[in-house]
């Protein structure tokens, strides 16, 4: 089994910062089986990023997603209110999904 | 619009049976993965598994394989999970999410449902 590790496990920034949310996998994942999800304090997650860089549907362009293999990254260009919250990444592989422990982005 | 519509707040007791539900709307059923995933109280999200409503076919997580059990009724579009004898360390959040694709490729969750509470004490 797949194991996703992100880091930092809390970012403590300011609205308007950059943000970089890092998910390694334990072995090579497809770039089409990586996606990003945001949840805020007592909602679902949200789709935000899949195949590892395209946007989901209705996504801001300030969020993006890059990587491949075994190293994937996204970045919030500039830190917006509501981009206050808990994201996860989440692969694909042998017919299971796996997710990573999550990164807390919080107000500095 | 695209919707999963999950059952209410669950309160029960250990050892008692559960069978919580998720209904789709506003696209095929039968054509799209549904997934269930588990949020401990403070924790992240773990995949428990995924069924075709189109054929039943489902496959579970190594971590809840023989603990619960994912079932659909495709004549009234809705998903179940189930478990036979709850203990305290099922109380957690349920979600179920429509995983986009094809039968043969289902790789994220592209609509989630807003969740169903299941306390166990």
């Amino acid at each position: 089994e797949i194991v996703l590790t992100q880091s930092p496990g809390t970012l403590s920034l300011s609205p308007g910062e950059r943000a970089t949310l890092s998910c390694r996998a334990s072995q090579g994942v497809s770039s089409s089986h990586l996606a990003w999800y945001q949840q805020k304090p007592g909602q679902a997650p949200r789709l935000l990023i899949y195949g590892a860089s395209s946007r989901a549907t209705g996504i801001p362009d300030r969020f993006s997603g890059s990587g491949s293999g075994t190293d994937f990254t996204l970045t919030i260009s500039r830190l917006d209110s509501e981009d206050f919250a808990v994201y996860y990444c989440q692969q694909f592989g042998s017919s299971h999904l796996t997710f990573g422990g999550g990164t807390k982005v919080e107000i500095k | 619009e695209v919707q999963l519509v999950q059952s209410g707040v669950e309160v029960k007791k250990p050892g008692e049976s559960l069978k919580i539900s998720c209904k789709g709307s506003g696209y095929s059923f039968t054509s799209y993965w549904i997934g269930w995933v588990r949020q401990m109280p403070g924790k992240g999200l773990e995949w428990m598994g995924i069924i075709y409503p189109g054929d039943s076919d489902t496959k579970y997580s190594p971590s809840f394989q023989g603990q619960v059990s994912i079932s659909a009724d495709k004549s009234v579009s809705t998903a179940y999970l189930q478990w036979s004898s709850l203990k305290a360390s099922d109380t957690a959040m349920y979600y179920c999410a429509r995983l986009p694709g094809s039968r043969y490729s289902y790789y994220y969750m592209d609509v989630w449902g807003r969740g169903t509470s299941v306390t166990v004490s």
